[in-house]
């Protein structure tokens, strides 16, 4: 079975552009989340579907983020403009109950 | 203010040795909670978890004990491998909600020593 599979694996882009994550989840998992973690410190869960519709996305930070998740399957999140503290590790996860993680888009803001 | 802590941001234990690993949380409403493998350049992968109506879960060598009077989680690894070294990512939720939302501590770091 394949994994969680996140592109692109690293991402070096300067403020004010915009960049497109994307994750591939687990086939057949509906629940698909997007965490983040900053700087060493703790992975902050973003937000969470069910298929195509946003469960919570209590998480986001601001409407720079914008998370879709067409059709049910693939997710990605758009960041524009990218500002500086927008780097960080950008962690995709899917389940039917214990969460399966991708191995994450190292984001660098410039 | 974070709700699950973990407050040891590293560890270095002898091979063969017990590695003890900490975790506090300040919601009572976490009823599930886990604990996170994560390599360098990979994704966390899940290791033990436990609910709050057992104390203790054991696979392998690797045990967990929940004392809810403390909020206060730990994860044992008898006895301890090289191949453990590793950042560990305590987790809680409350089981009865429906988003499954994961609330992550900021990891603890441990290095196991040949």
């Amino acid at each position: 079975e394949a994994g969680v599979t996140q592109f692109p694996s690293h991402s070096v882009i300067e403020k004010g552009q915009t960049v497109t994550l994307r994750c591939d989840p687990i086939s057949g998992h509906d629940n698909l989340y997007w965490y983040r973690r900053v700087m060493g410190k703790e992975i902050k869960f973003l937000l969470h579907f069910v298929k195509e519709s946003k469960q919570d996305e209590s998480g986001m930070p601001n409407n720079r983020f914008l998370a879709e998740r067409t059709g049910g399957t693939y997710s990605t999140l758009k960041v524009q403009p990218a500002e500086l503290e927008d780097s960080g590790v950008y962690f995709c996860a899917s389940s039917p109950r214990d969460l399966s993680f991708g191995s994450g888009t190292q984001l660098s803001v410039l | 203010d974070q709700q699950v802590k973990q407050n040891s941001p590293s560890l270095s234990v002898q091979e063969g040795r017990i590695s003890i690993l900490n975790c506090d949380y300040t919601n009572s409403m976490f009823d599930y909670f886990l604990w996170y493998k994560k390599y360098p350049a990979e994704g966390p992968t899940f290791l033990i978890s436990i609910s709050s109506i057992k104390d203790k879960n054991e696979d392998g060598r690797f045990t967990v004990f929940l004392n809810k009077s403390a909020k206060h989680l730990s994860l044992h690894i008898v006895p301890s491998q090289p191949g453990d070294s590793a950042v560990y990512f305590c987790a809680a939720s409350p089981l009865m909600d429906s988003s499954y939302k994961l609330i992550f501590g900021s990891g603890t770091r441990l290095l196991v020593r040949p």
